[in-house]
């Protein structure tokens, strides 16, 4: 079946612009996560979808990070006048939260953000 | 404190010989999740297995084990009969919490090369 997809791949931007970046997870899965890939911060959760609950925001960096999730389903991150330190990879994972531990987060290939 | 920790930048392996990747964690919750993922060139993460804080015996998948040391807050990942394909980084991940929808916290990650 489809795993998660996102775009766009690549997004070169100039500092102070805003960008979009959108996620698609796999169907059915009801939870959804972002995270951000740079070289000197590694790996770092910025928000979390679960359904209709309000979203856990205790990752992200700024008030110019925001993402929203329509229908319960595709999920936009939304980066307000870029700064250079927000070049990175973002990437965004679903899963299906049955309650248990067992639910494995499923990474789509990510959005190489470049800000000049 | 680190809660993920991954003490090996890089290693080398010779093809079809067995490596061990090393992880150590760091968590209060008596409830949590272990997860290795692969992460390629192309850049997106592949789930490869997953630990329970509560499970009895060590998880396997194919190729891939886990030592799973509860004592000693360790859970390595050992790869046998190592193949070219192998060669990516590692991510050793750990969920907190009984509640499936809790972010993943990443390790610094171990760049695997097998040598042919």
């Amino acid at each position: 079946g489809a795993g998660v997809s996102q775009s766009p791949s690549n997004k070169v931007t100039e500092k102070g612009k805003d960008v979009e970046l959108r996620c698609d997870p796999i169907s059915g899965h009801t939870a959804l996560y972002w995270y951000r890939q740079s070289l000197g911060q590694g790996l770092e959760f910025l928000i979390y979808f679960q359904g209709n609950s309000a979203p856990d925001k205790s990752g992200l960096p700024s008030d110019r990070f925001s993402a929203e999730r329509t229908g319960g389903s595709v999920s936009t991150l939304t980066i307000q006048r870029t700064q250079q330190e927000d070049s990175a990879v973002y990437l965004c994972a679903s899963s299906m939260t049955s309650g248990t531990q067992t639910d494995t987060q499923y990474f789509g290939p990510g959005t190489r953000l470049t800000v000049l | 404190a680190q809660k993920i920790t991954q003490t090996q930048p890089g290693m080398f392996v010779q093809e079809k010989e067995a490596v061990t990747l090393d992880c150590t964690y760091d968590t209060s919750d008596p409830s949590y999740g272990l997860f290795w993922y692969k992460q390629p060139s192309s850049g997106e993460m592949i789930f490869l297995i997953y630990q329970g804080s509560y499970d009895q015996q060590n998880a396997t998948e194919g190729r891939y084990s886990l030592n799973f040391q509860k004592a000693r807050k360790s859970a390595n990942l050992v790869i046998s009969a190592s193949q070219l394909g192998d060669s990516a980084m590692y991510f050793c991940a750990m969920r907190e919490g009984y509640n499936a929808g809790n972010m993943l916290t990443f390790g610094g990650g171990t760049r695997l090369m097998v040598k042919p």
